[in-house]
């Protein structure tokens, strides 16, 4: 078993949709979540950041964390064209330090049709 | 404010050519990495640095080698290059204080034929 699964899609949304994108995970040590968000030919950029299980809102977007079934999600209401992008879940197990390491997911591509 | 800062963009070697990828971050930030990214296989780590001097292997370190003498600096090294090194690399740095938020260059895109 991959230590993060992530479904690679792609996924195709009319404009407004609400999209969900998950990733499950083997390693119960992981503790810190992130989602990075990666536009066509850039670089990955922080999206969201959770600690442990729960949910974290910012605007459109929410991150929900249960470390029972070792599943994170992020939610995008009111998807627009400027959504498409590749997402990718990331994880460690350290907040930082020499040990920080992240271990990532695939990427989920989404793209947002107007 | 530039961040960090990858070159070449683009860069097409013969096989058994070497080559120098270069990174560069004005963050002072302590912790750099060096990742590359294959299509639907995410990003895989190939070697990171805690420090000026200090450099340690990643998942994917075979074929591959880097140097940190500056804190703003950190180059990867590929000797002998192969096809399958052909990929998007990408560095990034974290600050001291480790956030968990990696800051990316946009990448450098090395094509082996």
């Amino acid at each position: 078993q991959k230590e993060v699964e992530q479904d690679p899609g792609p996924l195709s949304v009319p404009e407004g949709a609400i999209v969900s994108l998950n990733c499950t995970y083997s390693n119960s040590a992981f503790q810190y979540f992130m989602w990075y968000r990666q536009y066509s030919r850039k670089g990955p950029e922080l999206l969201m950041y959770t600690y442990s299980s729960g949910n974290k809102e910012d605007g459109r977007f929410t991150a929900q964390v249960d470390k029972s079934s070792k599943y994170i999600s992020l939610f995008i209401r009111d998807s627009q064209p400027s959504d498409s992008a590749t997402y990718l879940c990331a994880m460690s197990a350290s907040r930082g330090g020499s040990n920080y390491k992240l271990t990532f997911g695939k990427g989920t591509l989404l793209t947002v049709n107007p | 404010n530039a961040g960090v800062t990858q070159t070449p963009k683009f860069r097409i070697l013969k096989i058994g050519q070497s080559m120098t990828l270069q990174c560069a971050q004005d963050m002072n930030h302590n912790y750099m990495y060096w990742y590359r990214q294959d299509p639907g296989m995410g990003l895989k780590l190939i070697y990171y640095s805690v420090g000026a001097g200090i450099t340690d292997k990643g998942e994917v370190p075979n074929g591959y080698n880097v140097s940190r003498s500056t804190t703003e600096d950190f180059p990867l090294r590929l000797e002998l290059a192969a096809p399958s090194q052909t990929s998007v690399y990408f560095c990034a740095s974290m600050g001291r204080r480790g956030t968990g938020e990696l800051f990316f260059g946009e990448g450098s895109r090395l094509t082996v034929l």
